[in-house]
């Protein structure tokens, strides 16, 4: 039973440039949660997604950044126009139902140069 | 804001002792605290849980204590092991709402 798939697990972007994050949750978890974590904290939550659906996005910025969780396919985080400060690593996590435990990827590390 | 306060940032235990995290919080709709530990490179991931309704639950070498009172939850770890040299992080979310809230991690090392 695989776990949440992430990728890529490293990606470096120029100033300027889109960055996609993917996320293919848990076979049979259709809520998908987004999160970031700077190096020496915590992990803040950015966005949380139903098939289809943006449930909450109330931690991600309201420019530049979007996310999308299709019918068909896995979840994106597309960062537009990126800066140095969106370098951190952006965690995707899963659950079968909104109050059950959420399960971890392994990240994207996102670089800025 | 932060509404999970962790501490301490760092710890270091000898193998064989007890190593012990603490979380506190104000949110009172909080229902749900869970801890991850986190190995370099890797996601978090989910250690053990608590709900409100227990002031303690243990899982092999690893017991949450929840003092709902006080607000406060711990993580005990019987007879550290080098290989639980890891982040932890405590966690807490409520029923009504969407996230977790995370502390902000300890780093524990344990030394042979």
């Amino acid at each position: 039973n695989a776990g949440v798939m992430q990728n890529p697990r490293h990606l470096v972007r120029r100033r300027g440039q889109e960055a996609r994050l993917r996320c293919s949750p848990m076979k049979g978890h259709s809520h998908v949660y987004w999160y970031r974590q700077l190096p020496e904290e915590g992990l803040k939550f950015m966005v949380y997604l139903q098939k289809e659906n943006i449930i909450d996005e109330s931690g991600m910025p309201k420019e530049r950044f979007s996310a999308e969780f299709p019918k068909e396919g896995p979840s994106i985080l597309r960062i537009q126009q990126v800066v140095r400060g969106d370098s951190a690593a952006y965690f995707c996590a899963s659950s079968p139902h909104r109050d059950q435990p959420q399960h971890f990827g392994d990240g994207t590390r996102l670089s800025i140069l | 804001q932060q509404q999970v306060k962790q501490s301490p940032q760092s710890l270091i235990v000898q193998k064989g002792g007890i190593s012990i995290i603490n979380c506190a919080y104000e949110n009172t709709a909080f229902d749900y605290f869970p801890w991850y530990q986190q190995f370099p490179g890797k996601g978090p991931a989910l250690l053990i849980a608590i709900r409100p309704d227990v002031s303690e639950k243990k899982e092999g070498r690893f017991t949450i204590s929840f003092n709902k009172s006080a607000k406060q939850f711990s993580l005990h770890i019987m007879d550290s092991q080098p290989g639980d040299s890891a982040t932890y992080f405590c966690a807490a979310s409520a029923n009504t709402g969407n996230q977790f809230y995370f502390g902000t991690g300890t780093s524990l090392t344990v030394i042979p």
